[in-house]
């Protein structure tokens, strides 16, 4: 199917193992996100990567990890899971990194008990 | 089908005009509304609406709510250049952390 998918769409893990959250889009868009999204803030940057093999942190990078080996993936991996990464995780893709729209996920919700 | 749709898709202003952007949603139990405005590399948080008829101000923005009509605008006075960019619209569910956006506003300002 055509768009940005995101999976799993619920996870739920124990403090300290490592996770990864998958992002695949379909329209061969350059640029990818990894946002999360917490009650009482907006969307907040972890990562981007602007192409394959180029990534770079966003507002709060500290915790996860991302590649982009190939255009059409962009998983975010959570290396060691903490309680204060329970939250909503949002990809995103677009043509370009400004201009125009940002396509979005479904979302995947993690908790870390 | 739970729903977000912003108007114009797209608007063309000059420096120094005022800019009213809309978002309507058809959406069940609806908890907030969000504004973000997108330019360069990703999209930034501007308000988060939970109740009608308070208006959320920052700066040359403003933002307010009508739960009855189901929908939100956003207005931006003095337009300036740097207000070119995509605004969009996102409607949190409630229970579900879930969020659906609008396909957004490309507003373009030239001087």
């Amino acid at each position: 199917d055509a768009g940005i998918t995101q999976s799993p769409r619920y996870k739920i893990t124990e403090t300290g193992r490592q996770v990864t959250l998958m992002c695949h889009q379909t329209w061969s868009h350059s640029y990818m996100f990894w946002y999360r999204q917490d009650l009482g803030h907006g969307l907040r940057l972890i990562y981007y990567s602007a192409a394959a093999d180029i990534t770079d942190k966003g507002e709060v990078p500290d915790g996860y990890v991302v590649s982009r080996s190939k255009t059409e993936n962009f998983p975010l991996t959570l290396e060691s899971a903490t309680r204060s990464q329970t939250s909503v995780y949002f990809c995103a893709s677009s043509e370009s990194g400004g201009g125009t729209e940002a396509f979005f996920g479904q979302g995947t919700r993690l908790t870390v008990v | 089908e739970d729903k977000v749709v912003q108007s114009p898709l797209s608007l063309v202003v000059h420096e120094g005009d005022t800019v009213t952007l809309n978002c309507s949603y058809e959406v069940t139990n609806f908890r907030s509304l969000l504004w973000y405005k997108q330019e360069k590399k990703a999209p930034t948080f501007l308000f988060m609406l939970t109740s009608s008829g308070i208006e959320k101000k920052s700066g040359r923005l403003s933002s307010i709510l009508d739960k009855k009509e189901l929908f939100s605008i956003l207005n931006i006075t003095a337009t300036q250049t740097g207000d070119s960019a995509i605004y969009l619209c996102a409607v949190e569910y409630y229970n579900t952390d879930k969020l659906i956006f609008g396909t957004g506003t490309r507003l373009q300002v030239f001087p």
